[in-house]
């Protein structure tokens, strides 16, 4: 069965103050890992995928990063509009219909 | 970016009565869309797969005569939540996979269901 972990639960940084944010997951052959930027009271947002070992993604202030067991998303100098929950979401290989299994996510709070 | 518009974004309803919430997806067509379920602080659970022109594929534990799923179309879903019940009163989101062999998940921005 594919897992996927996400920590920290919460994250509480000031503006400025880098930091990651971690996936773990377990899944039978990966053919992608997606990270997404929730609001609260609206659907994800996508923000990155990856596909294999060693990809990097970068967005803005974002970096997302890719090996075998995790992912990470980098945050560099956040501001208080990144304040979201983050969410991590693999595609096993041999899933049909392209299905995602997310992670509980990260809530993020940036304070000004 | 991929839009997917989900109409309505906030309903409430007695008990026993039916809802149909529409996921539309603009700008690209999609064989495959999701509806997903979210609780209070928790993450996206699916309930079902709905692919164009074929019947849905339901996760174990959903009830596909409760929620009726219709994708006539390969740009809208429409998730149906009959007999509605308290129980059942929730955020649902929908989403569509883009076809450029990518992959990728385009999400609504929610429906909030609240069952009187």
């Amino acid at each position: 069965e594919d897992q996927v972990t996400q920590s920290p639960e919460a994250l509480r940084l000031q503006e400025g103050e880098s930091s990651s944010l971690n996936c773990s997951y377990t899944v039978s052959g990966l053919r992608g890992l997606f990270w997404y930027r929730q609001d609260p009271g609206k659907g994800p947002e996508f923000l990155f995928t990856l596909y294999s070992a060693g990809e990097e993604k970068e967005k803005e202030r974002l970096k997302a990063t890719l090996t075998k067991k995790e992912s990470f998303l980098h945050i560099t100098a956040p501001k208080p509009e990144d304040s979201a929950t983050y969410l991590c979401a693999v595609q096993a290989s041999e899933t049909s219909g392209s299905r995602l299994t997310f992670g509980e996510g990260t809530q993020l709070t940036v304070n000004p | 970016g991929a839009v997917v518009s989900q109409h309505p974004s906030w309903v409430i309803c007695k008990s026993g009565t039916s809802v149909k919430i529409e996921c539309r997806s603009l700008d690209f067509q999609a064989t495959t869309m999701f509806w997903y379920r979210q609780f209070p602080k928790q993450s996206l659970m699916l309930m079902a797969t709905s692919n164009e022109g074929s019947k849905a594929t339901y996760e174990q534990g959903v009830e596909k005569d409760k929620f009726l799923i219709n994708h006539a179309s390969l740009t809208l879903s429409t998730l149906t939540v009959t007999s509605a019940h308290p129980e059942d009163s929730s955020f649902y989101i929908c989403s569509a996979r883009d076809t450029s062999g990518k992959n990728i998940q385009y999400f609504g921005a929610g429906t909030r269901l609240s069952v009187l």
